[in-house]
């Protein structure tokens, strides 16, 4: 079955600090891959995916990830963490390009920024 | 680009009660929707897989007695809870999929009273 795993439920780092969350996933096909945040009481934001080609990907507000299929891992990260940053991240693996084909999500990684 | 409308974005009903929740593909056609239901800090959980035209699929434990899906049209689906309880309080999110990425409404904050 798909599964994905995000380690640590709770990040915290100082702002201007490196962030890294960590997500990797079980699979037996080539994944797609997904970031997506969301605020306290909003929706899901896509931050950035991988579907092909390149394995590093670049999203938005600076985040990027990068897929490593030897350890199945697709950690997220971002140089300068800033007090905006801090939200609920999900990890999210699909297992095939069709439109039936739901996504998958992990626990979730709350990150608070410090100042 | 790619845009679900999820209505209404915040509803509170009393106790036995039933409430409706629209998602809408506003320009694209969505043979297949999918419902998740978010518990307070914690993940989305797939609820079901509806499908235009056909009964939607239910993922284990969900009851689809309480939760009926209804995907009459290709660009409408809805979910009704029926005999709604207090524990059917949750934060509920349809998404479709129209591309190789995935496009949620905003999600529905259910309280029930």
């Amino acid at each position: 079955a798909q599964s994905v795993t995000q380690l640590g439920s709770h990040v915290s780092v100082s702002e201007g600090a490196l962030v890294l969350l960590r997500c990797n996933y079980s699979s037996s096909v080539p994944p797609y891959l997904f970031w997506y945040v969301q605020y306290p009481n909003q929706g899901l934001q896509l931050l950035l995916k991988y579907t092909t080609g390149a394995t590093l990907v670049k999203g938005i507000n600076g985040f990027e990830a990068e897929f490593k299929k030897s350890e199945t891992s697709f950690h997220l990260t971002k140089p300068s963490a800033h007090m905006s940053d801090a939200a609920e991240y999900f990890c999210a693996v699909s297992y095939s390009d069709s439109g039936n084909t739901p996504l998958v999500f992990g626990k979730g990684t709350r990150l608070s920024v410090i100042a | 680009g790619a845009v679900v409308s999820q209505h209404p974005s915040r509803v509170i009903c009393k106790s036995g009660t039933s409430v409706k929740i629209e998602c809408r593909s506003l320009d694209f056609q969505a043979t297949t929707m999918f419902w998740y239901r978010q518990f307070p800090k914690k993940s989305l959980m797939l609820m079901a897989t509806s499908n235009e035209g056909s009964k939607a699929t239910y993922e284990q434990g969900v009851e689809k007695d309480k939760f009926l899906i209804n995907h009459a049209s290709l660009t409408l689906s809805t979910l009704t809870v029926t005999s709604a309880h207090p524990e059917d309080s949750s934060f509920y999110i349809c998404s479709a999929r129209p591309g190789s990425g995935y496009t949620f409404g905003s999600g529905t904050r259910l309280t029930v009273v």
